[in-house]
């Protein structure tokens, strides 16, 4: 049972262009979604997450969108660069009350072109 | 400089070795995963360690064990190596963080695994 689906798997933007990736889930338990950006030959790192109060959260190129009621939320990268090639994986805190265990997405390549 | 390092980048065993990949981090936190990340799978959990000794089996625990000896360092242990278990694995840890809280987890750089 896949708790976190994401798609697309890939995504291929122009310089400049806007990437969407999205993500549904089916816990209404789930309280905190963050996104991870892994690059090549690197572990994931945290690039933004949202708690269900706010339906947006935006950190620079970076905007998070929250839909409570749809139980989706999704990431927006504005003016994508070359540089922001990688792959991505939204994830939600699975249930337990000290809320530390995460549930990722199967990832989504995301390719910017010059 | 938060740091989370695995003993090796690359590794290569032979199906039926027993093996172990070391993670330690510098950070003091008290949660620490085994995740292995495979394409189209995304990330699966394998184990996760919330204190010294204690253990709870993740999403895909078969084939593996763990240990946690000490509050930096989690182990994870193939018995037996399968060809079925060549992946990268990736190490993490995080704060213990109560309900509410952002529970940042911080990754090591990954094991590539190859089983022959």
């Amino acid at each position: 049972q896949q708790q976190v689906k994401q798609s697309p798997q890939s995504l291929i933007v122009q310089k400049g262009g806007i990437s969407i990736i999205n993500c549904a889930y089916e816990n209404t338990a789930f309280d905190y979604f963050p996104w991870y950006q892994q690059f090549p030959g690197k572990g994931p790192a945290l690039l933004i997450a949202i708690r269900p109060d706010v339906s947006e959260k935006k950190e620079g190129r970076f905007t998070i969108s929250f839909n409570k009621s749809a139980k989706q939320f999704s990431l927006h990268i504005m003016d994508s660069q070359p540089g922001d090639s990688a792959t991505y994986f939204c994830a939600a805190n699975s249930e337990g009350g000290s809320n530390y265990k995460l549930t990722f997405g199967k990832g989504t390549l995301l390719t910017v072109n010059p | 400089d938060v740091k989370v390092t695995q003993s090796s980048r690359y590794l290569v065993k032979r199906t039926g070795e027993k093996v172990f990949l070391e993670c330690v981090q510098d950070m003091d936190h008290e949660n620490m995963f085994w995740y292995r990340q495979d394409p189209g799978l995304g990330l699966r959990l394998i184990y996760f360690s919330y204190d010294v000794k204690m253990k709870e089996k993740g999403d895909i625990p078969e084939g593996y064990s763990v240990s946690r000896e000490k509050k930096e360092r989690f182990s994870l242990i193939l018995e037996s190596a399968s060809t079925n278990q060549t992946s990268m694995y990736l190490c993490a840890s995080s704060l213990f963080g109560l309900a509410g809280g952002d529970n940042e987890q911080f990754f090591g750089p990954g094991t590539r695994l190859t089983v022959l």
